[in-house]
C-alpha cells in the first residue's frame, strides 16, 4: 500500500508554545489529507480536512485558529498546533487520499503523533 | 448520528479460531468499505476494503463479505493468530468525501 509518514512521532512541549506536526504522502499525490485526533481506547475523530490550494474546512468545534493546517503541495500538509495546553495533548494522526487509477478513494494512515503538554 | 455502526465492541478468540467483527450503515451513497488495524500508539493501517459491485473479498486469512440490501458488512479473520490482536475499525465513504469510522472492536486472540 501506499505510505504517509508522519513527523514528529512524539513530542513534548511547554504549554503556551506551538507545535508543528508534518504529513507527507511519499510514493502517491493527495488533493485531500485528513488530520484526526484519537483518545485513548476511542475511534478516530476527525478534525479537519486539508485540500490543496485551498483553505481546510474544520469539523464542528475545532478552532481554526488553534489549529492552523496548510496544504502547500500534492504531498504536503502541516498541522499547528498554537498556543499549545495540556488539554492539547493527545495522539494526531494523519491520512492522505488517492486519487485515480485503479485505487482510487483509498485512505493511508500516517503513523501518528503522540503531543503531550506540559 | 453516528454513519457506521460496529460491533462487538471487544472480541476475545482462541487461536486458531474465526474472528468475525460487524459494520452497519445508513448512507447508500458509501461506495467504499475499508477496514483499518491498529496496534497500540500507532497509527491505522489498511487491511482490506471492498467497493460495493462484489459480495465479498479474501485476501489471506482475512475476508470482507457485503450485504448492500442490508447495508452491513464484515470482517472475518480466518485462523486468528495472537499476533491479530489489535484494534479493528470499519469504515464507510462515497468517492471524493470524508470517511466515517464505526467505533472500533479491540480483539484479543488468546494462544
Amino acid at each position: 500500500g501506499a505510505v504517509v509518514s508522519q513527523h514528529p512521532s512524539r513530542v513534548i512541549c511547554k504549554s503556551g508554545t506551538s507545535v508543528k506536526i508534518e504529513c507527507r504522502s511519499l510514493d502517491f499525490q493527495a488533493t485531500t489529507m485528513f488530520w484526526y485526533r484519537q483518545f485513548p481506547k476511542q475511534s478516530l475523530m476527525l478534525m479537519a480536512t486539508s485540500n490543496e490550494g485551498s483553505k481546510a474546512t474544520y469539523e464542528q468545534g475545532v478552532e481554526k485558529d488553534k489549529f492552523l493546517i496548510n496544504h502547500a503541495s500534492l504531498t504536503l500538509s502541516t498541522l499547528t498546533v498554537t498556543s499549545a495546553h495540556p488539554e492539547d495533548s493527545s495522539f494526531y494522526i494523519c491520512s492522505a487520499v488517492t486519487i485515480g487509477g485503479p485505487s482510487y478513494n483509498e485512505q493511508f494512515f500516517g503513523p501518528g503523533t503522540r503531543l503531550t503538554v506540559l | 448520528q453516528q454513519q457506521v455502526k460496529q460491533s462487538p465492541q471487544s472480541l476475545i478468540v482462541q487461536k486458531g479460531g474465526i474472528s468475525i467483527i460487524n459494520c452497519a450503515y445508513e448512507n447508500t451513497a458509501f461506495d467504499y468499505f475499508p477496514w483499518y488495524q491498529q496496534f497500540p500508539g500507532k497509527g491505522p493501517a489498511l487491511l482490506i476494503a471492498i467497493r460495493p459491485d462484489v459480495s465479498e473479498k479474501k485476501e489471506g486469512r482475512f475476508t470482507i463479505s457485503f450485504n448492500k440490501s442490508a447495508k452491513q458488512f464484515s470482517l472475518h479473520i480466518m485462523d486468528s493468530q495472537p499476533g491479530d490482536s489489535a484494534t479493528y475499525f470499519c469504515a464507510a465513504s462515497a468517492t471524493g468525501n470524508q470517511f466515517y469510522f464505526g467505533t472500533g472492536t479491540s480483539l484479543t486472540v488468546i494462544p
